[in-house]
């Protein structure tokens, strides 16, 4: 079984502060962790994606995140946080042992950049 | 780039019909998926299909069949829609083991 918790349904910052969007997860095997954006009417874009390898990943539009293993943690960070980064963030696993490409996604996080 | 298209933004039909959800994608993938998004409730997956002609249930399949004819195309049938089945409807391919590309979505509402 696989599941993903994403803590916080709201978050707010401050322009120019940075933020920090909460994930943690739980898979049988080694997880595939991905980080999605969604803009209002729109679908899911992908932000970014960790499979293996460091475990700081870079992605879309200045995120990035942090796979911890020990903490079972995926967080999506940004240093500077903009306006335009208001959306709805959803994180999802994915067991390396299941078959196709079928995600858990999280319930999503409102995040809100005031000026 | 991948484009995924679902054939209707807004949808509105009526209890007890039959209702047919299209979805087109271009790249090749080999695994569609159907989701629904409510609020307060996250996505959660009806079926996904895995190759042409096979298909697996997801978390809410109830009320639900999916047909994929041809590997573009992948469709999700209402058998007769209730009103609890309006929401918003996600369509998304994938490559395996790749992030999953989605439509803009469909928001149906059932009366």
């Amino acid at each position: 079984a696989q599941s993903v918790a994403q803590p916080e349904d709201q978050v707010n910052v401050a322009e120019g502060n940075p933020l920090t969007v909460k994930c943690t997860y739980s898979v049988s095997g080694n997880p595939y962790l991905f980080w999605y954006v969604q803009y209002p009417n729109r679908g899911l874009q992908f932000l970014l994606k960790y499979i293996t390898g460091d475990n700081l990943v870079k992605g879309s539009y200045g995120f990035e995140a942090e796979f911890n293993k020990s903490q079972t943690s995926f967080h999506l960070k940004k240093p500077s946080a903009l306006v335009s980064d208001s959306a709805l963030y959803f994180c999802a696993v994915r067991d390396q042992r299941t078959n196709a490409g079928k995600s858990t996604f999280g319930d999503g996080t409102t995040l809100t950049v005031k000026p | 780039d991948v484009k995924v298209t679902q054939s209707s933004r807004y949808l509105v039909k009526r209890t007890g019909e039959k209702v047919f959800l299209e979805c087109v994608q271009d790249m090749d993938h080999e695994n569609m998926f159907w989701y629904r998004q409510d609020p307060g409730l996250g996505l959660r997956l009806i079926y996904f299909s895995y190759d042409v002609k096979m298909k697996e249930k997801g978390d809410i399949p109830e009320g639900y069949s999916v047909s994929r004819e041809k590997k573009e195309r992948f469709s999700l049938i209402l058998e007769s829609a209730s009103t609890n089945q309006t929401s918003m409807y996600l369509c998304a391919s994938a490559s395996f083991n790749q992030p999953q590309h989605f439509g803009d979505g469909t928001r149906l509402s059932i009366l």
